[in-house]
């Protein structure tokens, strides 16, 4: 089954301590990308990648980094997590470009105290 | 700056036809897309439109006008199945990114 896989659904965690958020495509898709979508904002790019090493940065970086060091994986990791960071995080993965459907991940529901 | 407007809420009745405006004025445009979100899932892709005019989809249909910088989703026969939040989104053509408006949230009722 054609799928995005993200890790994990929930987590709560405190400030400062660093975190991984996995995501995985099994669609052989080139690009990917990391959503956080927060009450009354809607679903805001945070980054990129267009291909294995070529990362690039959405509307809303400040405070985290991607790798993709793999096609099909693509983690978002943050370093020093805060609690403005309480948000829910979508991973997605297309075929070609942002101008062909996105296939999203069931979501990440983080919670920063 | 990009600037994408929808209604924030909706409410349309089971059987009815409802429209869903959504308005763009954004520095770039490469296409325009549809997806369809039910509280607590993911989005899940609907429609795209890249030339002017109407997509027919089953019972789901968008339309766009480029020049007016406008787009509107037209759900049939409408389902209570329905009742999710509507997202806007434009491909800008800058470096591949997508822009998503805040979504309109449709509640379908008996």
């Amino acid at each position: 089954e054609a799928q995005v896989t993200q890790n994990p659904r929930y987590l709560i965690t405190v400030t400062g301590k660093k975190l991984t958020v996995t995501c995985s495509q099994n669609m052989n898709h080139e690009y990917m990308s990391w959503y956080r979508q927060d009450p009354g904002l809607g679903l805001r790019q945070i980054y990129y990648s267009m291909n294995v090493e070529v990362t690039d940065k959405g509307d809303v970086p400040e405070g985290y980094k991607v790798s993709r060091k793999e096609k099909r994986n693509f983690p978002l990791i943050l370093e020093s997590p805060s609690p403005n960071q309480t948000s829910l995080y979508f991973c997605a993965s297309n075929e070609g470009g942002a101008d062909t459907e996105a296939f999203f991940g069931q979501g990440t529901r983080l919670t920063v105290v | 700056g990009q600037n994408i407007d929808q209604p924030t809420e909706m409410t349309a009745t089971e059987g009815a036809i409802v429209q869903i405006n959504c308005t763009y004025q954004t520095s770039g445009f490469n296409g325009l897309f549809w997806y369809q979100q039910h509280a607590g899932e993911a989005p899940t892709f609907l429609s795209y439109n890249v030339l002017d005019g109407l997509e027919e989809k089953g019972r789901f249909s968008s339309f766009l006008s480029r020049s007016k910088g406008y787009s509107y989703l037209l759900l049939k026969e409408l389902q209570m199945k329905d009742s999710a939040s509507y997202l806007c989104a434009v491909d800008t053509g800058t470096a591949s990114k997508l822009t998503f408006g805040t979504g309109t949230r449709l509640q379908v009722t008996l």
